[in-house]
């Protein structure tokens, strides 16, 4: 495993149906971040993970999404009901320790699209 | 609330010569880390360089060196000897515990 990765690639969904991310980080990276991509756009941030838990959320991760980290590996983001404006690249990074410094490593991200 | 601003949505070079893409940036905070990423298209989003704000010297890794002024906050990259294969999205993005990105700047190279 040299990096993180992303399941899928591509996702083509109808509007009101329900999706699921996966996101594979690093093997020893105990941080993991979700954040959104519109186009033309820088990615948003959208929630982290210190091993299992789930430290912040922005205001953008509606009720209808939820992420979850079971047991501080691979972590899921779903998208319940999904809509029109959910579509979007869904980039995930990991980084080890708690350092500022430390730099996130992206995955090649999940793009969404909504029809 | 930290926010990240570039001016430049897009950029062109030509080959072997010199750009500078902008980044300005507004926190309350004093200890942080501010980095510049690159993403080529349809690739994943890599670390350029980082620079800590403590410290005084601009870092610099091979052609790439900021230009980092925490007064004015305002944190510019300078690449040097432009290839084609520095054609991507460049963004701006400012770090504590989570990035905070800019809106990106587009360059082009030319040859």
């Amino acid at each position: 495993d040299t990096g993180v990765s992303q399941d899928p690639r591509h996702k083509i969904t109808k509007r009101g149906q329900n999706v699921t991310f996966r996101c594979d980080p690093i093997s020893e990276h105990n941080r993991l971040y979700w954040y959104r991509q519109t186009l033309g756009q820088g990615p948003e941030f959208l929630t982290y993970f210190q091993n299992e838990a789930q430290l912040e959320k922005s205001r953008l991760l509606s009720d209808r999404f939820s992420a979850e980290r079971p047991k501080g590996s691979f972590s899921t983001l779903e998208i319940q009901r999904t809509e029109q404006g959910d579509s979007a690249m869904y980039l995930c990074a990991s980084s080890l320790s708690l350092a500022a410094r430390n730099e996130q490593f992206f995955g090649p991200g999940t793009r969404l699209t909504v029809l | 609330a930290q926010t990240v601003t570039q001016s430049q949505p897009e950029m062109s070079v030509q080959e072997a010569e010199t750009v500078t893409l902008s980044c300005t940036y507004d926190t309350s905070e004093s200890d942080y880390y501010l980095f510049w990423y690159k993403q080529p298209p349809s690739r994943q989003m890599i670390l350029v360089i980082r620079q800590e704000a403590y410290k005084q010297q601009n870092a610099t890794e091979n052609r790439f060196s900021v230009n980092f002024q925490k007064a004015a906050k305002s944190f510019s990259l300078k690449i040097s000897d432009s290839q084609l294969g520095d054609a991507a999205m460049y963004f701006c993005a400012y770090k504590t515990d989570k990035l905070i990105f800019g809106t990106g700047t587009r360059l082009q190279v030319f040859p």
